[in-house]
């Protein structure tokens, strides 16, 4: 079964730190991408990052970086210098190939960062 | 620059009506999609559109149909709404159905079905 799973419904970090948001996937598919979305109190949902399963590196956008550990099937994303404008849900999700690029969304972690 | 718009914004029906949710994009997007989000939940996928002429099911289409009207437009069609389709519902776009494009978001409808 094809399947995103976060295991952390909500989380704390402190101004100006560093946080890490776990996701791990599960599909049979070589080919892949794993997306990551932000979803502030307003509802509405904004793409923040992509890695591909062939991609060698680790993908990075400004503050926001992809641990990507193929091997552990896991995508972390990665918030550095965290400010009060990062406080949302957070969703990953993945488009296996053989889905036709179609996008399977994890549960969500919110994430509060506190002054 | 508008995206992916959604109307409308808020709707409350009551159990039996039918209503149209639109969305339109304007980013030149062949493929376009509906989800629901339920409290706690992540985006099911509805219906999507790989792209213009062409509709398909995804995971949960029971109750609904769609319309790909043109390029631009694709809408979501509650034929008789019941409360278990209380829901937010998102319609998002990308230029083609593959993995590694990334879909772009509305700013969804919240739905209330009495």
């Amino acid at each position: 079964a094809q399947k995103i799973t976060q295991t952390q419904p909500g989380m704390f970090v402190q101004e100006k730190e560093a946080v890490t948001l776990d996701c791990t996937y599960d599909t049979s598919d070589p080919s892949y991408g794993l997306f990551w979305y932000k979803q502030p109190s307003s509802g509405e949902m904004i793409f923040l990052i992509y890695q591909g399963s062939y991609d060698q590196q680790n993908a990075t956008e400004g503050r926001y970086s992809l641990n990507f550990q193929k091997a552990r099937k896991s995508a972390n994303l990665v918030i550095s210098a965290s400010q009060l404008g990062d406080s949302a849900m957070y969703f990953c999700a993945m488009a296996p190939r053989n889905q036709g690029g179609k996008l399977i969304f994890g549960q969500g972690t919110e994430l509060s960062v506190k002054p | 620059n508008a995206g992916v718009t959604q109307t409308p914004k808020f709707q409350v029906l009551k159990t039996g009506q039918s209503m149209t949710l639109q969305c339109a994009q304007d980013m030149n997007h062949n493929s376009m999609y509906w989800y629901r989000q339920d409290p706690g939940m992540g985006l099911r996928l509805i219906y999507y559109s790989a792209s213009e002429g062409t509709t398909d099911k995804g995971e949960v289409p029971n109750g609904y149909n769609v319309s790909r009207l043109n390029k631009r437009e694709f809408s979501l069609r509650l034929e008789s709404a019941a409360p278990s389709q209380t829901s937010v519902y998102f319609c998002a776009s990308s230029y083609s159905l593959y993995s590694n494009q990334p879909q772009h978001f509305g700013d969804g409808t919240r739905l209330s079905i009495l």
